[in-house]
């Protein structure tokens, strides 16, 4: 079965810095990775997708991720930061293989202060 | 609308009582999750349809939790003699395809006193 590690629960940062949030992953057979992003009192949200192709992947708000097979990561990054991006983020992976549970992480919470 | 609805947005109520949640998928959406969120934890997988059948019900914690999809659209998450444990937020998504991201509603609240 597969599993996501968030290892940082939370991350602060100021605003205008670069920030990354780091997820690992687990699965014995080919994946589909997500980040969600969670406002406060809100639903989850697609930040981006890697299904295949390129392993830089470009999604909303300025962020990107990067599939790294050989490591087993999905890190998320964003290079400069700002107040409205404080928020809950999860990593998710999902077994290519027809429909599949989404599993995800426990996610870490970013904190942006001026 | 255009997402996914779930109502209650909030329910609360008594240990044993009896609860019903409810979820309308996006229109056209074959495959609708469960989750159920806990605070400060990710969401947990509950269970799945494809179409009117339980594609995969292993992450229902019990037997007092079920979940039914009759027509293939609206889904209700019945919870019986509900535990104080049981409080959280249960997610509902939709995926139109295999390969789909999964879109969520905003979440039914529960809370038991």
């Amino acid at each position: 079965a597969q599993s996501v590690t968030q290892l940082d629960s939370q991350v602060p940062v100021f605003e205008e810095a670069p920030v990354e949030l780091r997820c690992n992953y687990s699965s014995s057979v080919s994946v589909y990775l997500f980040w969600y992003v969670q406002y406060p009192n809100q639903g989850l949200q697609l930040l981006l997708k890697y299904l295949s192709g390129s392993t830089l992947v470009k999604g909303i708000n300025g962020f990107e991720a990067e599939f790294n097979k050989s490591q087993t990561s999905f890190h998320l990054r964003k290079p400069s930061v700002h107040i409205s991006d404080t928020a809950e983020y999860f990593c998710a992976v999902r077994e290519n293989t027809g429909f599949q549970k989404l599993v995800f992480g426990t996610g870490t919470r970013l904190l942006v202060s001026p | 609308g255009a997402g996914v609805s779930q109502t209650p947005s909030n329910k609360v109520t008594e240990k044993g009582k009896y609860v019903e949640l409810r979820c309308d998928p996006i229109s056209g959406h074959t495959a609708l999750y469960w989750y159920r969120q806990s605070l400060g934890q990710g969401p947990e997988f509950l269970i799945y349809f494809q179409g009117t059948g339980a594609a995969d019900d292993s992450g229902l914690p019990n037997d007092r939790f079920f979940a039914v999809r009759p027509e293939g659209s609206v889904s209700t998450l019945k919870i019986q003699r509900t535990e104080r444990g049981d409080s959280a937020m249960y997610l509902c998504a939709s995926s139109e395809r295999e390969a789909g991201e999964l879109f969520f509603g905003e979440g039914s609240r529960l809370t038991v006193l």
